[in-house]
């Protein structure tokens, strides 16, 4: 297997503010991650891809400003959501592509719990 | 584009049992991969097992195996001796082979309850 971590796994901000959330693959370099935020009893919404070292690429519906995505190093992206609101409260969880001689697959990071207060 | 269609909402089974989870997908590529990932109650997307679209053979992982059925599209999730510590969502995924631009689409997932 695979380890990808995220943090924090549970983060409370006030209204308007801004709030970060890393992902690390910590044993495999990933130069794509990707970004889902799930509703209860759903399942996962593709928010954006991550590439390392270029700009994200955004699904439709997606407001790139608001959530700002970075992918600086080999291991590591982070999402970030700008003047959040009520509604942004959700569950947000990134995964990464580790590719071996035999394929690709995808793992997943613990999810971020967001709530917007 | 890929669609992944999970038929059961909701399944239950009895502890030491054997559930068979199904799903169907649509696709017009050759190479592709599909996944079953399980997410108990904390969340965490969990790969239970993947098979590669070329191999014939169907994928096994302990007591999770999948009947793999390329021309009718069919990926099923059999978990023999069913514990409670299997019950979860399981979500059905598939994904292209290809090295850049790969990403999952995903089912809509099958909520498994083991009863004791």
């Amino acid at each position: 297997g695979a380890v990808v971590s995220q943090h924090p796994s549970w983060v409370i901000c006030k209204s308007g503010t801004s709030v970060k959330i890393e992902c690390r693959s910590l044993d495999f370099q990933a130069t794509t991650m990707f970004w889902y935020r799930q509703f209860p009893k759903q399942s996962l919404m593709l928010m954006a891809t991550s590439n390392e070292g270029s700009k994200a690429t955004y699904e439709q519906g997606v407001e790139k400003d608001k959530f700002l995505i970075n992918h600086a190093s080999l291991t590591l992206s982070t999402l970030t959501v700008t003047s959040a609101h009520p509604e942004d409260s959700s569950f947000y969880i990134c995964s990464a592509r580790k590719g071996t001689p035999s394929g690709n697959t995808i793992y997943f990071g613990e999810g971020s719990w967001l709530t917007v207060v | 584009a890929q669609t992944v269609t999970q038929s059961q909402p909701e399944m239950s089974v009895q502890e030491a049992e054997t559930v068979t989870l199904s799903c169907t997908y649509d696709t017009s590529e050759n190479n592709y991969y599909l996944f079953w990932y399980k997410q108990p109650p904390s969340r965490q997307m969990i790969l239970v097992i993947r098979q590669e679209a070329y191999k014939q053979q169907n994928a096994t992982e302990n007591r999770f195996s999948v009947n793999f059925q390329k021309a009718a599209k069919s990926f099923s999730l059999k978990i023999s001796d069913s514990q409670l510590g299997d019950t979860a969502m399981y979500f059905c995924a598939f994904m292209r082979r290809e090295t850049s631009g790969s990403r999952l689409t995903f089912g809509e997932g099958t909520q498994l309850t083991v009863n004791p």
